[in-house]
């Protein structure tokens, strides 16, 4: 079974500019999160899809950051613009829908570095 | 990859040791709790996890002990190797939520 891939590994940006994440969940995990790890920091929720859904958007820091799960396959996180606070690794997850175990499978991230 | 390791509090111990990562929880309400393991250039992989209704649960080679009363959580990792040498995470989940929110981390380092 393929794991949660993400692309891409390293983006570097200036501010100003415009990137997109993207991730491909596990297949048949309704859930889907999003995650950001600032250097040294902890790991702060971004948001919550149930399938095509957005759940819980409540960690999104604001509107420059728009997070969409067409089909409720994979999920593309847009950032736009760039800021500078914005470097960080951006982690996805997934996991399935039912009995709650608090598994959460991650890829391996995408390095984001704003200049 | 990322430097996981950088800023973070650091527990050094030798290769065959045990060890032991600490995590203070803030939520009273949190009835999930859970480790997550990340090596370097990789993401968190889930370790053990442990409900309210515990104060202990056993894996292999992992134990988690969890005191309420202090909200208070451990990692125990026995017969410590290199290839654990990671940053530790503990979550806790409050009842209701499906939300794992994370600490800071915890680099563990071992030297062989």
């Amino acid at each position: 079974e393929a794991g949660v891939t993400q692309f891409p590994s390293h983006s570097v940006i200036e501010k100003g500019q415009t990137v997109t994440l993207r991730c491909d969940p596990i297949s048949g995990h309704d859930n889907l999160y999003w995650y950001r790890r600032v250097m040294g920091k902890e790991i702060k929720f971004l948001l919550h899809f149930v399938k095509e859904s957005k759940q819980d958007e409540s960690g999104m820091p604001n509107n420059r950051f728009l997070a969409e799960r067409t089909g409720g396959t994979y999920s593309t996180l847009k950032v736009q613009p760039a800021e500078l606070e914005d470097s960080g690794v951006y982690f996805c997850a997934s996991s399935r829908l039912g009995p709650y175990t608090g598994e959460l499978f991650f890829g391996e991230g995408s390095r984001l570095t704003v200049l | 990859g990322e430097s996981v390791g950088l800023h973070l509090p650091t527990l050094s111990v030798q290769e065959g040791d045990n060890s032991i990562i600490n995590c203070a929880y803030s939520n009273s309400a949190s009835d999930y709790f859970i480790w997550y393991k990340q090596e370097s250039g990789k993401g968190p992989q889930f370790i053990i996890d442990i409900r309210s209704n515990m104060d202990k649960r056993q894996g292999q080679r992992v134990t988690v002990l969890l005191n309420k009363t202090v909200k208070h959580l451990s990692l125990q990792i026995a017969a410590t190797q290199p290839g654990d040498s990671a940053v530790y995470f503990c979550a806790e989940i409050p009842g209701g939520s499906y939300i794992p929110t994370f600490g800071r981390g915890t680099s563990l380092i071992v030297h062989p």
